[in-house]
Order: structure tokens, then C-alpha cells, then sequence
């Protein structure tokens, strides 16, 4: 079946260094990869996202690759800050009502 | 333009009843999904709805859960003669049509305690 990888599980950086999170996706008929926030106790929320026909996309201090051959994608962070914080999903969902499936996140701890 | 409303936010329950948990996705969002994310994990699919339908329950129990999106009204996810194991934060995503591909609004969760 479908299956989301992430890695690392749980991730720690100075204040002011980059973070970079990874994830591999099984099925190829994935075209959309989003990426998820969720601070402690609160609703996942959407950072970003990149589709299959853009190699990377970028929103401030927040970028996203995408190599389809590959069937991996990665969350840059550059610059972190203590609010950054939190646990990060990937996912890979597609077309025609084909579910959305989301990696096991990772921990990111900001150390100011 | 409200956001995911998810109620209750918090439901306690005692083993071998019912708990019944609510979602209104977003105005203008006919897809639902529903997510179950014990501590320290990650968000389980569960199932996706659409009006009246249900795409995908492939993540959800044979036994015991039960989901609709009824024509008016919240979606609703059900859980009958819950057991301790039930305890989690579920989570309600809506999108606009063509899911799959589109960006999904969560809900804050309703976090279920099961005595």
C-alpha cells in the first residue's frame, strides 16, 4: 500500500541554523506534498506545499524540494527561531480522491 | 469565514459506551477526513468523506467506528462500546473538490478520554 517515510524522528538545532527534514514516498501516483506544523496540544497547519511540476518552492525562511525520479522531498528551514519548534509532517497525496498519506513527523527542538 | 469546527473539544467517556464526535469542515468544503494521533505519533487516516458518501474507510476498525457526512448537517465519526485503547486526539480535515490534491484544513481536535 501507499507509505509515507520521514526522517529523523526527532531533530535538534542551535537558534539560528538550518533544519532539514526528509521524506520518500512509495506510490508514483502522488503529485501533491504537503508539509504540516502541529505545536504541542494544537491543530496541524499547513506551511507549505509544492506539486509534482515544480522542482522546489519557496516561502521566506521555508523551502521545499521535490525529486519525483527519487520519490523524495525535504523541508528546509534556514535561520530557525525557538518558535519553530514543533513536529513537522510530510505527505503525499494525489488525484481523483486518492487520500492524503502523511509521514510520522519529526520533533524539532529549537535550542536558543 | 469560519475555519474545521470540531466539537466537543474534550469528551470523557466510561468503557462500553458511545462517543460521538463531530466535524463542520470549512464553507465551500464538500470533502471530509477524519485522523486519529495518539501521543508522540502521527496522524493515522481514518477515513474520507464526500456528501452522502464514503470514499475511503480503509484506515478505520471494522468493528465498533462508523463515519457519514449526511447531506445537511456535521460530519460525525461514532465510536460505539468504546474501550480504553479509543483514548486519542482525533482530528477532522476538510478540502474544496478534487482532494487528494488540495491543501486540508484541520479542526482542533477532539481529544477523547476513555475511564
Amino acid at each position: 500500500g501507499e507509505n509515507v517515510e520521514q526522517h529523523p524522528s526527532t531533530l535538534s538545532v542551535q537558534e539560528g541554523d538550518s533544519a532539514v527534514i526528509k521524506c520518500t514516498y512509495s506510490d508514483s501516483a502522488s503529485n501533491y506534498f504537503p508539509w504540516y506544523k502541529q505545536e504541542l496540544g494544537k491543530r496541524p497547519q499547513l506551511i507549505i506545499d509544492i506539486r509534482s511540476n515544480v522542482g522546489e518552492k519557496k516561502d521566506q525562511r521555508i523551502a521545499v524540494t521535490l525529486n519525483k525520479t527519487a520519490k523524495h522531498f525535504s523541508l528546509h528551514i534556514t535561520e530557525t527561531q525557538p518558535e519553530d519548534s514543533a513536529v513537522y509532517f510530510c505527505a503525499a497525496g494525489g488525484t481523483g480522491g486518492f487520500k492524503t498519506i502523511f509521514g510520522a513527523g519529526t520533533r524539532l527542538f529549537v535550542k536558543a | 469565514n469560519a475555519g474545521v469546527m470540531q466539537n466537543p473539544r474534550h469528551l470523557v467517556r466510561r468503557r462500553g459506551q458511545e462517543a460521538r464526535l463531530r466535524c463542520s469542515p470549512m464553507k465551500g468544503h464538500s470533502h471530509v477526513y477524519w485522523y486519529r494521533q495518539l501521543p508522540e505519533e502521527g496522524l493515522k487516516f481514518m477515513v474520507y468523506l464526500q456528501k452522502e458518501n464514503i470514499i475511503d474507510e480503509s484506515g478505520m476498525p471494522k468493528e465498533r467506528f462508523s463515519a457519514e457526512f449526511p447531506k445537511e448537517g456535521p460530519s460525525i465519526l461514532r465510536i460505539q462500546q468504546v474501550v480504553r485503547g479509543d483514548s486519542a486526539a482525533y482530528f477532522c480535515a476538510s478540502s474544496p473538490a478534487g482532494a487528494g490534491n488540495q491543501p486540508q484544513h484541520f479542526g482542533d481536535g477532539t481529544r477523547l478520554s476513555i475511564l
